[in-house]
């Protein structure tokens, strides 16, 4: 199937700094992407809907001036986790879909807010 | 909004088989899926089934649909200790543009030697 990247695979920061995390599809275009977030053994929750060309669609209580989404090209999408603190610790997957039918997940970013 | 729900865990032994089943609410579904997620990875996409199918097959896999009742089952036949992992059923709205998916809380199976 489809490829789906991220980076990093983790990371560790401090409570008021900010990250980013990439996602890329490797063989396919997206214009669409998504991103979730799963905390430890809970399911995955939408956060937002990233959009090439146009803004992102937060889901709602997803505060968007904290979730910065730009969806630079149709193989890239990055989330910005901004001023981040503890309880954004968490587990952030993103997912592009391919066609119609089908939609790939990458292998997820760990972020821990010290 | 949306709901799916599974049951939280399944224990079998090696070669058995295993059904995880999922209930979703939202009627105007048009895909159901089904993921596996292993500790510390993303989601791997197993299979899915359009709304107007009520099985598919796919090698050990079986995905089998009641849209009247809204229940969506995977079976996996010869369960082997590389099946261990958390399973989630998904579904996509047939309300949506996108692909916009609802996941269920995710069955964690367990197989033992």
């Amino acid at each position: 199937g489809a490829v789906v990247s991220q980076h990093p695979s983790r990371v560790i920061c401090k409570s008021g700094t900010s990250v980013k995390i990439e996602c890329r599809s490797l063989d396919f275009q997206a214009t669409t992407m998504f991103w979730y977030r799963q905390f430890p053994k809970q399911s995955l929750m939408l956060m937002a809907t990233s959009n090439e060309g146009s803004k992102a669609t937060y889901e709602q209580g997803v505060e968007k001036d904290k979730f910065l989404i730009n969806h630079a090209s149709l193989t890239l999408s990055t989330l910005t986790v901004t001023s981040a603190h503890p309880e954004d610790s968490s587990f952030y997957i993103c997912s592009a879909p391919q066609g119609r039918e089908t939609q790939y997940f990458g292998p997820g970013t760990r972020l821990l807010v010290l | 909004g949306e709901d799916v729900e599974q049951s939280l865990f399944l224990s079998v032994r090696e070669g058995d088989s295993s059904v995880i089943n999922c209930t979703y609410t939202d009627s105007s579904s048009t895909y159901l899926y089904w993921y596996k997620q292993e500790p510390g990875a993303g989601l791997q996409l197993l299979t899915y089934i359009f709304s107007n199918m009520d099985m598919k097959q796919d090698q050990r896999l079986t995905v089998l649909l009641n849209k009247k009742d809204k229940h969506l089952s995977l079976r996996i036949a010869d369960t082997q200790t590389g099946d261990s992992a958390i399973y989630f059923c998904a579904e996509r709205s047939g309300n949506t543009g996108f692909q916009k998916l609802v996941f269920g809380t995710g069955t964690r199976l367990l197989v033992s030697p």
